[in-house]
């Protein structure tokens, strides 16, 4: 599975943009790319996934340039609720090797 | 649809006690999933079934066994606990194969061993 690097912390005021990358240098070609959000004392949730170019649902928007070595999750005008952990998680519909998720992006809403 | 469930929310054992936590999911998922997270990290598989009679180990298996006799159930079972396994234990199901197919989750298991 191809490994994935994201930082471990960001801080953002409310009603900022918030920018995640996540490097994945060896994606293979059937990959996609997946990002999980955490909330405290909850399970992961799916938010977004896309293999190439950009992707945008009511929640977020995924950046993937055209060589797919990283992607950007971006969380336009966040709040306080969007504080959470967020798991960037590249790989494929078809082998059965289960997803790795790392320690996320720790993501700190300030008011 | 309740989605995934489990069984109990908290629980706390002495070092050396068995317990069996229950995920269950109303989705008619095949694959079914059992992650540990300890503070401050990500989760590590533990276990996971890719269909009802079939159990495979994660990337942390050991102290822990597993079953999934019924298609709905995934069961974690803890021999004999120990203070190492004080983690909170979350459940997860999906429709397809394991990397990319979207994983529904259970609201999670704290477990103290003492």
């Amino acid at each position: 599975l191809a490994k994935t690097t994201q930082p471990i912390s960001m801080d953002s005021y409310e009603g900022q943009e918030v920018n995640i990358t996540c490097s994945h240098n060896n994606i293979a070609t059937n990959d996609y790319i997946t990002w999980y959000q955490q909330f405290p004392s909850q399970g992961p949730r799916f938010i977004i996934q896309g293999y190439k170019t950009k992707v945008t649902n009511e929640v977020a928007s995924l950046f993937i340039p055209a060589d797919r070595k990283s992607s950007t999750l971006s969380l336009p005008r966040v709040s306080l609720s969007d504080t959470a952990v967020y798991y960037c998680l590249v790989g494929d519909y078809s082998g059965n090797t289960p997803l790795v998720f790392g320690k996320g992006t720790r993501l700190s809403v300030i008011a | 649809n309740a989605g995934v469930t489990q069984t109990p929310k908290f629980r706390v054992l002495k070092t050396g006690q068995s317990m069996t936590l229950l995920c269950a999911q109303d989705m008619n998922h095949e694959y079914m999933y059992w992650y540990r997270q300890d503070p401050g990290m990500g989760l590590r598989l533990i276990h996971y079934s890719v269909g009802e009679g079939t159990t495979a180990k994660g990337e942390v298996p050991d102290g822990y066994n597993v079953s999934r006799l019924k298609k709905q159930n995934f069961l974690l079972g803890l021999e004999s606990a120990a203070p190492s396994q004080t983690s909170v234990y979350f459940c997860a199901s999906s429709y397809g194969g394991l990397a990319a197919n979207e994983q529904f989750f259970g609201p999670g298991t704290r477990l103290t061993v003492l």
